[in-house]
Formats: structure tokens, C-alpha cells, sequence
């Protein structure tokens, strides 16, 4: 089936600084979506993304099909933003399930 | 608000019990899902269901049983054939699996004592 692979796993911010995070996937995708798991165990669904660009506030994600990745930006991060970021695809042929990457934790220090 | 709906929160089980987990949506989506999220760990898939009265078994289906009768309400049994339950899990839905999104609830996180 299709992997997922996240990085970093583990990221350490101090607020307002800036970053990327990353999603590869081994194959074509019909699906890619954002996740923030909050520290309460709440998945926050923050982007549907299977390609092009889009942003929401301070956060950003793009996802480039053909190259099978996506990235998504965090600006000026606040310690509200601390939790684990997941990607999780839908594969092309028939596939009906999604599948999860192990995430990013991220930690954003006042 | 429309939104899913899980209960309890937290639920201990003592060993050799079955457990039914509770996940009702309001969303009026065709698909529902159940995921088991282990410490540290990505999001696995129990079962899955895309139409009421049918379920398909997802990676990790051993040890649980589902039921879909109605369309809002997608309950999953941990069954004592389940070795290691403890677990934090997750219901979704969504309106199709392809074109749409998927929304999550809150969890309910199990614990065998």
C-alpha cells in the first residue's frame, strides 16, 4: 500500500520563529490532508490539499503531486500551534482509506 | 453545529469484558471510520463503513467488531479477542471518501486495569 513519511518527527520552536514541515508519499494521491492533533487529543482538520497552494492565516500548505510531497508553512508560531502535525493520502486505484503518517510533534516555547 | 459525537470520553476495562464504543454524526456523511492511535504513534484503520448495513475490515481489525444500521451511528465492540485495547481511538466521516475531507471526533481513550 502507500507510505507516508513525515519530517522532521520532532521539531522545538521559540514563538514567532517560522517553519516547514514535510510529507513525502510513494505514490499518486486522490487525497492529502493536514492535521493538528491538539495537546486533548482533538484532530483538527486544517487543509484539503491533493495539489496547488492554499493558506489560511498563518499557516500555508502545498502540495506537489507529481513530485509527491507536501509541505506545510507555520509564520510567526505561537505556543497555541504546540501538538503533532499529521498527513494522512487517500492513493489513486480504488482506494477507500486513509492513510496517516507518524506525524510531527511540534513544540513552540514563549 | 453539525459535528461526530464519541462517548465516553474515558472508559477502563477490566480484562476478558467487551467494550462498545459510541460515534454518532450529524453531518449526514455517507462514510464513517475507526482509527486506533498508540502512543506516539500515526492514526491505524479498524474498520470503515461507506453505506449503512455494510463494513469492510481496515489493517488492524482483529479483536473488534462494528455495526452500521443507522446512517448517523457507527458503534465499535472491543472485544476480550483483543490483546492489548489500550488505546486512544478515533471516529471520522466524510461525505465521500475521494472529493471530501474527513472530520474527526474527540476520542475516547481506553485503558485495561
Amino acid at each position: 500500500g502507500i507510505q507516508v513519511e513525515q519530517s522532521p518527527p520532532d521539531l522545538i520552536l521559540q514563538e514567532g520563529a517560522n517553519s516547514t514541515l514535510r510529507c513525502n508519499f510513494s505514490d499518486s494521491v486522490n487525497n492529502l490532508q493536514w492535521f493538528h492533533q491538539n495537546p486533548w487529543g482533538q484532530l483538527i482538520n486544517l487543509f484539503y490539499i491533493p495539489s496547488g497552494t492554499k493558506q489560511n492565516g498563518r499557516l500555508s500548505a502545498t502540495t506537489v503531486a507529481t513530485e509527491r510531497y507536501s509541505l506545510l508553512y507555520i509564520s510567526s508560531s505561537q505556543t497555541t500551534d504546540s501538538g503533532v502535525y499529521f498527513c494522512a493520502v487517500l492513493g489513486q486505484g480504488g482506494s477507500e482509506k486513509l492513510v496517516f503518517g507518524k506525524g510531527t510533534k511540534l513544540t513552540v516555547n514563549p | 453545529d453539525g459535528g461526530i459525537t464519541q462517548s465516553p470520553k474515558y472508559l477502563f476495562r477490566k480484562e476478558g469484558q467487551n467494550v462498545t464504543l459510541s460515534c454518532e454524526q450529524n453531518l449526514n456523511h455517507d462514510a464513517m471510520y475507526w482509527y486506533r492511535q498508540d502512543p506516539g504513534q500515526g492514526l491505524r484503520l479498524i474498520y470503515y463503513s461507506q453505506i449503512v448495513n455494510d463494513f469492510q475490515k481496515g489493517d488492524i481489525a482483529e479483536g473488534y467488531s462494528v455495526s452500521r444500521e443507522k446512517k448517523e451511528s457507527f458503534p465499535l465492540t472491543v472485544t476480550s479477542a483483543q490483546k492489548n485495547p489500550t488505546a486512544f481511538y478515533l471516529c471520522a466521516s466524510s461525505a465521500q471518501t475521494v472529493l471530501y475531507g474527513y472530520t474527526f471526533g474527540s476520542g475516547t481513550r481506553l485503558t485495561v486495569v
